[in-house]
């Protein structure tokens, strides 16, 4: 079945790192990708792996994927209170135009 | 490059109502999806639309509808309004669909039904 999970919650201190977990159940995911949104906002693209990656790192973000255990994560480096807002991790679809299966979102509070 | 645009951005309806919401996508992108996003239930695809065809559509009631014109902007439709369907929804476009594309989002329509 198609199936995201995220832990809820996640807060840091200012200048450290956040690391974002996923897991993922549909073996047949061809892209994963982080989503931030913020108060009152859509949904801003973070970044995105292909399937038969490892990791890809894209100035303070750094994603690793481990397919054999379809566990994902967002590793944000020195961690802003801009960085503040929910993290949502996605997998798409072989076929499905544009659907995208959504975790619940892991909301980052970033404090001095 | 102007970016996704969703219309109206707030919305309040009373139950039984119907409502329409619209989107253009970013110049150039034939396709737009749909998304419901609600505190209980989280993002849900809804439908998506290539061409004024529609090519995929999620778990929802039939009162959920949509359409896209030949210019590419989409509408979609709730009918017969439930206090259920308060929700922020959100349309995404992309250049033609596939799954090796990034999708880019609209801010949303805030729908409230009374």
């Amino acid at each position: 079945g198609e199936d995201v999970e995220q832990s809820l919650f996640l807060s840091v201190r200012e200048g450290d790192s956040s690391v974002i977990n996923c897991t993922y159940t549909d073996s047949s995911s061809t892209y994963l990708y982080w989503y931030k949104q913020e108060p009152g906002a859509g949904l801003q693209l973070l970044t995105y792996i292909f399937s038969n990656m490892d990791m890809k790192q894209d100035q303070r973000l750094t994603v690793l994927l481990n397919k054999k255990d379809k566990h994902l994560s967002l590793r944000i480096a020195d961690t802003q209170t801009g960085d503040s807002a929910i993290y949502f991790c996605a997998e798409s679809i072989t076929g499905g135009y544009n659907k995208l299966i959504f975790g619940a979102g892991t909301r980052l509070a970033v404090h001095p | 490059k102007a970016g996704v645009t969703q219309t109206p951005r707030y919305l309040i309806k009373t139950r039984g109502q119907q409502v329409t919401l619209s989107c253009s996508p970013i110049s150039g992108h034939r396709s737009v999806s749909w998304y419901q996003q609600t505190p209980g239930q989280g993002l849900q695809f809804l439908f998506e639309y290539f061409s004024e065809t529609q090519r995929n559509k999620g778990n929802f009631p039939g009162r959920f509808s949509g359409r896209q014109f030949s210019n590419s902007r989409s509408e979609m439709n709730v009918s017969t309004l439930e206090l259920g369907d308060s929700a922020l929804y959100l349309c995404a476009s992309s250049s033609t669909g596939v799954s090796n594309e990034k999708l880019f989002f609209g801010s949303g329509t805030q729908l409230s039904v009374l």
